[in-house]
C-alpha cells in the first residue's frame, strides 16, 4: 500500500530556516505529482505547490511563490518544503499528498501523510 | 476568502439526505473536474469524490458528487453520525495554476 511518512514536528524562531520531508513509499515515485497542502490553525485546506518528481516541474500557488522551495530526491523517494526564514504566519500544519492522476489538473489527492505542525514563534 | 464557495455549515438527522454546494467560475470548475475530501478533527483529509463524481475504492456508495457549469455538489444519502467532519471541494484553476480548495463545510448530524 501506498504510505506518505513525513517529519515530526518542529518548533522554530522567525527568520530561522526549515525543511521538512514526506517519505514516499509503496509505489512509483517518479510518475504521480505531490502536493504540499496547508492547514492554518482553525483554517481550511490550501494547496501551495505541486512537484512532479520524474523531472521536478513544480508549480507554486502566488501566494506563496519565492517564499517556499518544493523539492524532491528521488533515489530515497522523499519531497521535501523548504522555508529560508520563517514568519510567525507561517504556522500551520503541512501535510503532503499524492495526485492519483499522471497530470497534474485532474484526479483526486488520494493518499495523504500523515501532517507536520509547524510552529514559528518568537 | 476562497475561490471556490461553500456553505460554511450543513446539518441532518440520520439517515437524511444532505447536499453540499460548491461555485466556482470558468477557470476551475467550468473548465476542470472536481474532488470532494472530508476531514475529521485532528486527522488528515481524505479522499471521497474524484473527477466530479467518480467514488475511491472503499468509499461507500451514500456519497456521490455532480457538477454542471461552474458549480458542483456532493450528496450524503443515509447519512450516519461517523459523517460529521469538515468537506471541502477542490479543483485546478487555470489563471492561478494551482488547485484550490473550497472554504470548507462543517456536517453536523443532529
Amino acid at each position: 500500500e501506498v504510505q506518505l511518512v513525513q517529519s515530526g514536528a518542529e518548533v522554530k524562531k522567525p527568520g530561522e530556516s526549515l525543511k521538512i520531508s514526506c517519505k514516499v513509499s509503496g509505489d512509483s515515485f517518479t510518475t504521480y505529482w505531490i502536493a504540499w497542502v496547508r492547514q492554518m490553525p482553525g483554517k481550511g485546506l490550501d494547496c501551495i505547490g505541486i512537484i512532479y518528481p520524474g523531472d521536478s516541474d513544480t508549480k507554486y500557488s502566488p501566494s506563496v511563490q519565492g517564499q517556499v522551495i518544493i523539492s524532491v530526491d528521488t533515489s530515497i523517494t522523499t519531497a521535501y518544503l523548504q522555508w529560508s526564514s520563517l514568519r510567525a504566519s507561517d504556522t500551520a500544519m503541512y501535510y503532503c499528498a499524492r495526485l492519483r492522476s499522471g497530470t497534474y489538473f485532474r484526479g483526486g489527492f488520494d493518499f495523504w501523510g500523515q501532517g507536520t505542525l509547524v510552529s514559528v514563534s518568537s | 476568502q476562497s475561490v471556490l464557495t461553500q456553505p460554511p455549515s450543513a446539518s441532518g438527522t440520520p439517515g437524511q439526505r444532505v447536499t453540499i454546494s460548491c461555485s466556482g467560475s470558468s477557470s476551475n470548475i467550468g473548465s476542470n473536474t472536481v474532488n470532494w475530501y472530508h476531514q475529521l478533527p485532528g486527522a488528515a483529509p481524505k479522499l471521497l469524490i474524484y473527477v466530479n463524481d467518480q467514488r475511491p475504492s472503499g468509499v461507500p456508495d451514500r456519497f456521490s458528487g455532480s457538477k454542471s457549469g461552474t458549480s458542483a455538489s456532493l450528496a450524503i444519502s443515509g447519512l450516519q453520525s461517523e459523517d460529521e467532519a469538515d468537506y471541502y471541494c477542490a479543483a485546478w484553476d487555470d489563471s492561478l495554476n494551482v488547485w484550490l480548495f473550497g472554504g470548507g463545510t462543517k456536517l453536523t448530524v443532529l
